[in-house]
């Protein structure tokens, strides 16, 4: 199993530009995350699915809108970029069973200028 | 949502064993509590996770407070490679299974 990939690695942004984010799981898991990651600050929940079609707010949802079509997918869109939204971004899923735990990527370093 | 409180950073000379304390006061009697570490420019990865019984795998023991309002995870010998950002989150399992991370606690490892 490949996990959680996610593209790009690096991606430099001019202020009102747009992107996605791609997250993909090989691994069947019903629960998806997005998380942002200041520098030397700790990780925050931007939205969460549940399953296909099913998606909410985390704590920091503004400036970011999600799908989920597949099991597979769950693109972060970023739709007018702001310096504010550089971070690091990472992709999480999980089975949903209590007791399981959640894979991370490898994440996408964001610069917007 | 529960949080939880750790200390900003701590200190280990390799080799000895290393006590990362979490405070969880407001835990819910189905929350678990797990255990996060992230090195250096990746993400993060799983380290233990635990509900009321102290628990034991390959890279560390966690220790939970009869009242389980604390915890605390032992790495048994620190090394160099240990050096991370720990986070203690606590696992919301009434729908979405929603963690909130800290700031966690950044580990130094002296040689």
């Amino acid at each position: 199993n490949a996990g959680v990939t996610q593209t790009p690695k690096f991606r430099i942004l001019k202020i009102g530009q747009s992107m996605t984010l791609q997250c993909t799981q090989d691994m069947n898991h019903n629960y998806m995350y997005w998380y942002r990651q200041d520098p030397g600050m700790g990780l925050k929940l931007i939205y969460y699915s549940v399953g296909a079609g099913i998606t909410d707010k985390g704590e920091v949802p503004n400036g970011y809108n999600v799908s989920r079509s597949t099991t597979e997918d769950f693109p972060l869109r970023l739709e007018l970029a702001a310096p504010s939204q550089t971070s690091v971004y990472f992709c999480a899923s999980r089975t949903g069973v209590s007791t399981d735990t959640q894979y991370f990527g490898p994440g996408t370093r964001l610069t917007v200028l | 949502d529960a949080k939880t409180t750790q200390p900003n950073s701590m200190e280990s000379n390799e080799e000895e064993p290393v006590h990362l304390p979490c405070n969880h006061s407001t835990i819910s009697g189905t929350d678990y509590i797990h255990w996060y570490r992230q090195l250096p420019s990746q993400g993060p990865e799983y380290v233990i996770h635990g509900l009321t019984s102290n628990v034991n795998n390959r890279m560390a023991s966690l220790a939970i407070a009869e009242d389980r309002k604390s915890s605390t995870l032992i790495l048994h010998r620190a090394t160099l490679r240990d050096a991370a950002v720990y986070y203690c989150i606590l696992s919301d399992n009434t729908g979405g299974f929603k963690t909130i991370f800290g700031a966690g606690t950044r580990l130094f490892v002296k040689a």
